[in-house]
């Protein structure tokens, strides 16, 4: 089975604190996203990945960059946290060359931002 | 854009009743549509999927067919469970590496 694991459960952070958020997937995908999940507005894209190194905007980058040193692990970076930003993050992974492969999810991080 | 539309929740049934989640979307060209199931605590899990018109996706008394003309992919159950209680999520294939989401129904059933 597909595992994706989401290293942190639960993170508090205060305004203008620097927030990394890890993910690493243990199926060697290619392809690997952040969402985040807001009631009443389901899961909107933040960034993905489609190899090491590289990276590609979602629908709503603003305030938040990426890393993708291996290709295992996908790290989500907010520069500076504000409180629009406490939501739940969701990353996801799917192998590369089958366009009709589903996205294999961690279980989430909820972040508040006080 | 793309975009996907579903109904509103939550809704409330009790156990055996039937299930309709609707789900209709925007798209360019002719997407893959798939229903993902989320449990409370945990992560999205795909549910079932169809990837072309008249294709009907299924899995655990869980269906949906692929409406090209009414652009829809509504999600059915004869008979449900209290375990089936969670958000469902319809979503459609842009491009080759992104899904478009809609927001979320939320099944609550009851025994």
């Amino acid at each position: 089975d597909v595992k994706v694991t989401q290293s942190s459960r639960y993170l508090v952070k205060r305004t203008g604190e620097k927030v990394f958020l890890e993910c690493v997937q243990d199926m060697d995908h290619e392809n690997m996203f952040w969402y985040r999940q807001d009631p009443g507005l389901g899961l909107r894209l933040i960034y993905f990945s489609y190899d090491v190194k590289m990276k590609e905007k979602g629908d709503i980058p603003e305030g938040y960059s990426v890393s993708r040193e291996k290709k295992e692990r996908f790290s989500l970076i907010l520069e500076s946290a504000s409180t629009n930003q406490t939501s739940m993050y969701l990353c996801a992974s799917s192998p590369s060359g089958q366009e009709n492969s589903p996205l294999h999810f961690g279980n989430g991080t909820r972040l508040t931002v006080t | 854009g793309d975009s996907v539309t579903q109904m509103e929740g939550p809704v409330t049934l009790s156990e055996e009743a039937f299930l309709t989640i609707n789900c209709t979307y925007t798209a360019t060209g002719y997407p893959s549509l798939f229903w993902y199931v989320q449990y409370p605590g945990e992560g999205l899990q795909l549910l079932l999927k169809a990837t072309k018109a008249d294709d009907k996706g299924s899995n655990k008394g869980f269906e949906a067919t692929y409406r090209k003309e009414t652009t829809s992919f509504h999600l059915e159950k004869g008979s449900v469970q209290v375990s089936d209680s969670a958000v469902y999520f319809c979503a459609l294939r842009s491009g080759y590496n992104k899904l478009i989401f809609g927001a979320g129904t939320r099944l609550a059933v009851h025994p």
